[in-house]
């Protein structure tokens, strides 16, 4: 199995250029998150989905749109890119379950906006 | 939500056992504790969850008070290869959503 899957892993945009980050997991898991890491910091929650067909914003989704149209796939968009959105993008997905799941990562996508 | 607290750096002496510290004073009776680690640059990975007991698995225990205001991440045997930023998380609601801090930088050396 691929597990969770980014693409691209690296992508350098000019300011105002838009782009479409995606992530893949073939787990079948029903939650999907996309969180930024800029240096020395933790990971930030951008947006996340508890299902198909469904998203909801996290700690700093302004700047950004996502859409989950199918459970495999979690898509990142930036609309009109800025240098302040220069940062590494890993996506993870995870399981339901009541008493708690471990999340599964992707190795990041290294994004620099000039 | 409840947030976590941790130690900024710790050291280990390889082959000693590492203790991780973490702070949660605010957590909830159905909130679960959760420790992931990054090592370098790569994506974060899973290591342990727990809500009241004790736990451990192949990687770590995991030692939570009887309060549930704090707990501790032992790594019995530490190894160079894990020196990585743990994260200490509590699991936020019934959405599943993961809020990271900032973690504890742990230096492992020979």
């Amino acid at each position: 199995n691929a597990g969770v899957t980014q693409t691209p892993k690296f992508r350098v945009l000019k300011t105002g250029q838009s782009m479409t980050l995606l992530c893949a997991q073939d787990m079948n898991h029903e939650y999907m998150y996309w969180y930024r890491q800029d240096p020395g910091m933790g990971l930030r929650l951008i947006h996340y989905s508890v299902g198909e067909g469904t998203t909801a914003k996290g700690e700093v989704p302004d700047g950004y749109n996502v859409s989950r149209l199918k459970k495999q796939n979690f898509l990142l968009g930036l609309e009109s890119a800025a240098p302040s959105q220069t940062s590494v993008y890993f996506c993870a997905s995870s399981l339901h379950r009541a008493r708690g799941t471990e999340a599964f990562f992707g190795q990041g996508t290294r994004l620099t906006v000039v | 939500d409840a947030k976590t607290t941790q130690p900024p750096s710790m050291d280990c002496a390889e082959g000693r056992a590492a203790n991780l510290p973490c702070n949660h004073s605010t957590i909830s009776g159905n909130e679960y504790v959760y420790w992931y680690r990054q090592i370098h640059s790569q994506g974060p990975q899973y290591i342990i969850h727990g809500l009241k007991n004790n736990e451990t698995n192949e990687m770590a225990s995991l030692i939570i008070t009887e309060d549930r205001k704090s707990s501790t991440l032992i790594l019995p045997h530490a190894t160079l290869r894990d020196t990585a930023v743990y994260y200490c998380i509590v699991r936020v609601g019934s959405t599943d959503k993961l809020i990271f801090g900032t973690g504890t930088r742990l230096q492992v050396f020979p």
